[in-house]
């Protein structure tokens, strides 16, 4: 069976500081892979996706990026964070135009 | 007009009630249809994907699709306190990479 992982589950960082969030997937091949993140009263947003290795769409502009250096591996980053970027950051995938499969997610507070 | 419409809530029923959470899309483009549960501080998880309209049930759940009002609702029998959780209704974009969700509804179920 599919599982998806999310570390850290819970972080804490000062503004300014840089960010990486993992999530990775087992039991599945060449998935695709979302980035998003949902905060207080305004629904989860859609920051990236990626069809494959190396492939990234953003489809939101802002100072976050997000790379895939392996097939099940999806990171998201920051070099300098901001208030904003404060929420819960969810990772999903799926092996089409299917069913979309969320991983625990990260409380990221920006202080 | 937002892509997809949801009323927040919350929503408070007792034990035993049917609810029915409802969406609104703008897109009569999309095709694929699903509904989330999200417990507090948890990843959202799948609870129903339909493509068609109807009239899809699973046990208490029963999801409905109307694509000439472009209207899709999720209706609980029996409702339990177990349910008392954030309910997000999710379309695929037209491009069919990316889901598009409502804001939530959030539903509690008192005993």
């Amino acid at each position: 069976s599919q599982t998806i992982h999310q570390w850290p589950a819970t972080l804490v960082q000062p503004v300014g500081s840089p960010l990486s969030l993992e999530c990775t997937v087992e039991g599945t091949s060449n998935p695709n892979l979302y980035w998003y993140r949902q905060a207080a009263g305004r629904g989860l947003q859609l920051l990236f996706y990626s069809v494959g290795i190396g492939q990234i769409s953003s489809e939101v502009p802002q100072n976050l990026s997000a790379s895939r250096p392996q097939d099940r591996q999806f990171i998201l980053s920051s070099k300098k964070l901001l208030l904003s970027d404060s929420g819960f950051y969810l990772c999903a995938w799926t092996s089409g135009r299917d069913e979309q499969f969320f991983g625990p997610g990260t409380r990221l507070t920006v202080l | 007009q937002k892509e997809v419409e949801q009323d927040p809530g919350p929503l408070s029923v007792p034990e035993g009630a049917i609810v029915s959470l409802n969406c609104t899309y703008s897109n009569s483009a999309f095709q694929y249809f699903m509904w989330y549960r999200q417990y507090s501080r948890k990843g959202p998880e799948l609870l129903m994907y339909t493509y068609s309209s109807g009239n899809k049930e699973d046990g208490r759940f029963t999801a409905q699709v109307d694509k000439s009002s472009k209207y899709i609702s999720l209706f609980i029998r029996d409702s339990q306190p177990s349910d008392s959780a954030t309910y997000l209704c999710a379309l695929y974009n037209q491009a069919g990479t990316a889901l598009i969700f409502g804001k939530g509804t959030t539903l509690s179920v008192s005993s």
